[in-house]
């Protein structure tokens, strides 16, 4: 069965750091492409950072760009997300999630497998 | 970067209703669109992909249209798991976005 659990989620102080995990099981984690999506309770979904399959292409969000980073260590299943100078409008349940990869011959990006979220709290 | 408008932003509807939401993007997205439904205290759950490419394991009753700018999901006939909140995401282009929600409820 495939899945995502997050972790590294908590309360922090503005301008502080925090990494966010995603252990990844169930499925060949080495060839998907992966996301991380915010929350922010009660209000929409954002899409926040995406990995290549390889780590060789990594996108962002403009709000987050030059503070947050994507990472993954294929060897061990992982993604993460290195989060620095952290604002209130940071606060968030964080999701990962995983493409949906080749499907007839082409390759999708939408999002099939979805973590259950680690919540993110920026406050002093 | 692309704005996805989804309309209504709240319904309610009865068991059995069929039911329409729609989301229109600010520019030519072709057919790379994403319907999810959302649970309270859950991540979303991919429905529609490709604009109207069932998910596996989805139930028939929920179905996809559209291409360019203007797509719609419709619910058949609405049953009592389904009330729930719903988004579109686009991915034609970074940054990717997400519509802002349709929440259906109970009449």
């Amino acid at each position: 069965q495939e899945q995502l659990v997050e972790s590294g989620g908590g309360v922090v102080q503005p301008g502080r750091s925090l990494r966010l995990s995603c252990a990844a099981s169930g499925f060949p984690f080495s060839r998907f492409g992966l996301h991380w999506v915010r929350q922010t309770p009660g209000k929409g979904l954002e899409w926040v950072a995406t990995i290549s399959y390889d780590g060789g292409q990594k996108y962002y969000t403009d709000s987050v760009k030059g503070r947050f980073t994507i990472s993954r260590d294929n060897s061990k299943n992982s993604l993460f997300l290195e989060m620095s100078s952290l604002r209130g409008d940071d606060t968030a349940i964080y999701f990962c999630a995983k493409e949906q990869g080749w499907l007839n011959g082409l390759y999708n990006y939408y999002l099939d497998v979805w973590g259950k979220g680690t919540t993110v709290t920026v406050s002093s | 970067a692309v704005q996805l408008t989804q309309s209504p932003s709240s319904l309610s509807a009865s068991v059995g209703d069929r039911v329409t939401i729609t989301c229109r993007a600010s520019q030519g997205i072709n057919s790379a669109l994403a319907w999810y439904q959302q649970k309270r205290g859950s991540p979303p759950n991919l429905l529609i992909y490709d604009a109207s490419s069932l998910e596996s394991g989805v139930p028939s009753r929920f179905s996809g249209s559209g291409s360019g700018t203007d797509f719609t999901l419709t619910i058949s006939s609405l049953q009592p798991d389904d009330f729930a909140t719903y988004y579109c995401q686009q991915f034609n282009s970074y940054p990717l976005t997400f519509g802002g929600g349709t929440k259906v409820e109970i009449k």
